[in-house]
């Protein structure tokens, strides 16, 4: 099973930024790097997911490391409703399915 | 539509009951998804089905028994439930092909086997 390595909790003010760490050292030249949420009770919520190149959309940022063992997730603005459990997850070539890790809890505070 | 939608919300049931729990997408997908997941765990992957065709069971008990009728429905048909079965069970769709521009997941059903 692909593994990711995130801390198990950060705490982040409202209005700041959140950067979330992920590391996935063995991630293969063909794995994409995805990020998940989960609001209590709630399904996951896709966020973005990269290959090699920094992405953006309008929930997020992803920065991955030129050796892509490693990815950052950025929400610019932390907002009390980002609070969740935010999972890193890789997959890519035959494998589709998305095995998801522990995760980390963020918690967004006033 | 850009969801996926799971019924019941809830659900209770004894260990000799049979029921079943639906879930549906109109987005075109053609990768459906079922997951477990129990108390502040991750999900985890039971099965998928891919093609409307069962192609990973990650071994689970026969008493889960998944059905694929179209393209747009997804079933788990579940027959005597142990109580450490109760969970939240969450239904998801993709694309097929890389990269997979993301699941889309249903809110789930919250199973209580009593």
């Amino acid at each position: 099973d692909a593994k990711t390595t995130q801390p198990p909790s950060m705490d982040c003010a409202e209005g700041r930024a959140a950067n979330l760490p992920c590391n996935h050292s063995t991630i293969s030249g063909n794995e994409y790097v995805y990020w998940y949420r989960q609001i209590h009770s709630q399904g996951p919520q896709y966020i973005i997911h990269g290959l090699k190149n920094n992405e953006t959309n309008e929930m997020a940022s992803l920065i991955i490391t030129e050796d892509r063992k490693s990815s950052t997730l950025i929400l610019p603005h932390a907002t009390l409703r980002d609070t969740a459990v935010y999972y890193c997850i890789y997959s890519g070539g035959s494998n589709y399915k998305l095995t998801f890790g522990k995760g980390t809890l963020l918690t967004v505070n006033p | 539509d850009t969801e996926v939608t799971q019924t019941p919300k809830h659900l209770v049931m004894g260990m000799t009951n049979k029921k079943s729990l639906k879930c549906e997408q109109h987005m075109g997908h053609r990768a459906m998804y079922w997951y477990k997941q129990k108390a502040k765990k991750p999900p985890e992957l039971m099965f998928v089905y891919s093609y409307e065709k069962l192609s990973i069971n990650e071994s689970v008990p026969s008493r889960f028994s998944p059905e694929c009728p179209n393209s747009s429905l997804l079933n788990l048909h579940l027959h005597a439930l142990q109580p450490e079965d109760s969970a939240l069970y969450l239904c998801a769709s993709s694309p097929l092909g890389q990269p997979n521009y993301g699941y889309t997941f249903g809110s789930g059903t919250r199973l209580t086997v009593v």
